[in-house]
């Protein structure tokens, strides 16, 4: 299996902050690496596929970047909805994995 | 508009089987474009990825749970479902149907349903 680790784990920020969160692969995944958004008792929501293409609908404030076996998010300036845990996932290898989970809240 | 709607019993007993039902609306499951999964989270935890169905019955199981998974797909009524045999406490989480985009989306997984909590309990 391939392993995804995130980074950091929880992270407290502010309204307008810049937020990054990164996301390490096992091994080289190419560009097989999805970001999703998830809200307390709600199902995740993808936001970013292939790592840099923003999902319809999502906004742009959200950016991923990287390819291979490192990958980061970004949130350009962090807003009241954006609160919520990030996972990022691979789908370059069955089983897919996902990362741990990096929950952003309110400082 | 892509639908997914899990159904099933949210309490099953230990050593029995979880049986669950995805049933897909605004598109057709016959579309072998797309896969479908099941992806469960336990609670407080992360996301775990249980499998896949085409609509052809082409599977693939991870492997932590592969000798417990059967995926089924109904194209008649729009369905995919998913047993879970000799459950535990463990298998105690909430179960997401999930579709993955195809490979035009690099096989990301773009709709979820909504989500099942399903309790393993005597």
């Amino acid at each position: 299996d391939i392993q995804m680790t995130q980074s950091p784990s929880s992270l407290s920020a502010s309204v307008g902050d810049r937020v990054t969160i990164t996301c390490r692969a096992g091994q080289s995944i190419s560009n097989y690496l999805h970001w999703y958004q998830q809200k307390p008792g709600k199902a995740p929501n993808l936001l970013i596929h292939a790592a840099s293409s923003l999902q319809t609908g999502v906004s742009s404030r959200f950016s991923g970047s990287g390819s291979g076996t490192e990958f980061t998010l970004t949130i350009s300036s962090l807003q009241p909805e954006d609160f919520a845990t990030y996972f990022c996932q691979q789908s370059h290898s069955t089983p897919w994995t996902f990362g741990q989970g990096t929950t952003v809240d309110i400082k | 508009q892509v639908y997914l709607q899990e159904s099933g019993p949210g309490l099953v007993k230990p050593s029995q089987t979880l049986s669950l039902t995805c049933t897909v609306s605004g598109a057709s499951i016959s579309t072998g474009y797309y896969s479908w999964s099941w992806v469960r989270q336990h609670p407080g935890k992360g996301l775990e990825w249980i499998g896949y169905i085409y609509y052809s019955g082409s599977t693939y199981y991870n492997p932590s749970l592969k000798s417990r998974v059967t995926m089924s797909i109904d194209t008649s009524k729009n369905q995919f479902s998913l047993r879970l045999n000799s459950v535990t406490a463990a298998d105690t989480a909430v179960y997401y149907c999930v579709r993955d985009g195809g490979i035009q989306h690099w096989l990301s997984l773009d709709v979820w349903g909504q989500g099942t909590t399903v309790t393993v309990s005597s």
